[in-house]
């Protein structure tokens, strides 16, 4: 059974430094990796999905790699700013899972003013 | 043109009343998805529908869980007898088929 495991569960740095958030899963039969992103109180929003073949993708400021073989996922966000602050959570699609996605707890990050 | 819609957003209900919760998918999606999020629990799938058939719904936690989808567009969630730990949040996603799952802004349901 596919575990994904975030750590930190929850980080708070000054505005301006640079956020690695970590994402680990146990089954490395995967499709892709997906990061989300999760204000209080809304729904989900997709930031980055990389495919099982690719090793990164980059959106802005947003930077995910992907080691398939280790079994995991580092997402970096630089210059951090304050509308940052939220909940990450990364979601695998695992090849025996169908086409349901595995989440991690999630990462609360806060960027200081 | 729109993402993923759920209805309603906030669902306060008694302890066994049955309640009815909704999702609009994104318009030629073919996958759509309910997941649930309670507290301290983290998000866990419940069923999965591709076009009207539900080939996994494996995560559904009890037989009063139901869900349909109609016309490869609209389902519906059917929460039957509803007990305190159905509270949660209950989001939908779509999607095209193993790309990325767009979701809704979910359905906060609360038993009392």
């Amino acid at each position: 059974k596919q575990e994904v495991t975030q750590i930190p569960a929850a980080l708070s740095v000054p505005e301006g430094e640079n956020l690695v958030l970590n994402c680990s899963f146990t089954d490395s039969a995967i499709y892709n990796l997906q990061w989300f992103r999760q204000d209080p109180g809304k729904g989900l929003t997709s930031l980055l999905l990389i495919q099982s073949s690719q090793r990164e993708q980059t959106s802005g400021r947003l930077n995910a790699s992907l080691d398939k073989s280790s079994g995991r996922s580092t997402l970096y966000i630089a210059a951090s700013q304050p509308g940052d602050s939220a909940t990450y959570l990364c979601a695998v699609l695992g090849e025996a899972a169908g086409n349901k996605l595995t989440f991690g707890g999630g990462t609360r990050v806060l960027v200081k003013p | 043109g729109a993402g993923v819609s759920q209805s309603p957003s906030n669902k306060v209900t008694e302890k066994g009343k049955d309640v009815e919760l909704r999702c609009d998918p994104i318009s030629g999606h073919t996958a759509l998805y309910w997941y649930r999020q309670s507290l301290g629990q983290g998000l866990e799938f419940l069923i999965y529908f591709q076009g009207n058939s539900a080939p996994d719904k494996s995560g559904l936690p009890s037989d009063r869980f139901s869900a349909e989808r109609t016309g490869g567009s609209v389902s519906t969630l059917t929460i039957q007898r509803t007990q305190q730990e159905d509270s949660a949040v209950y989001l939908c996603a779509s999607s095209s088929m193993w790309e990325t799952q767009y979701f809704g802004p979910g359905t906060r349901l609360l038993v009392l």
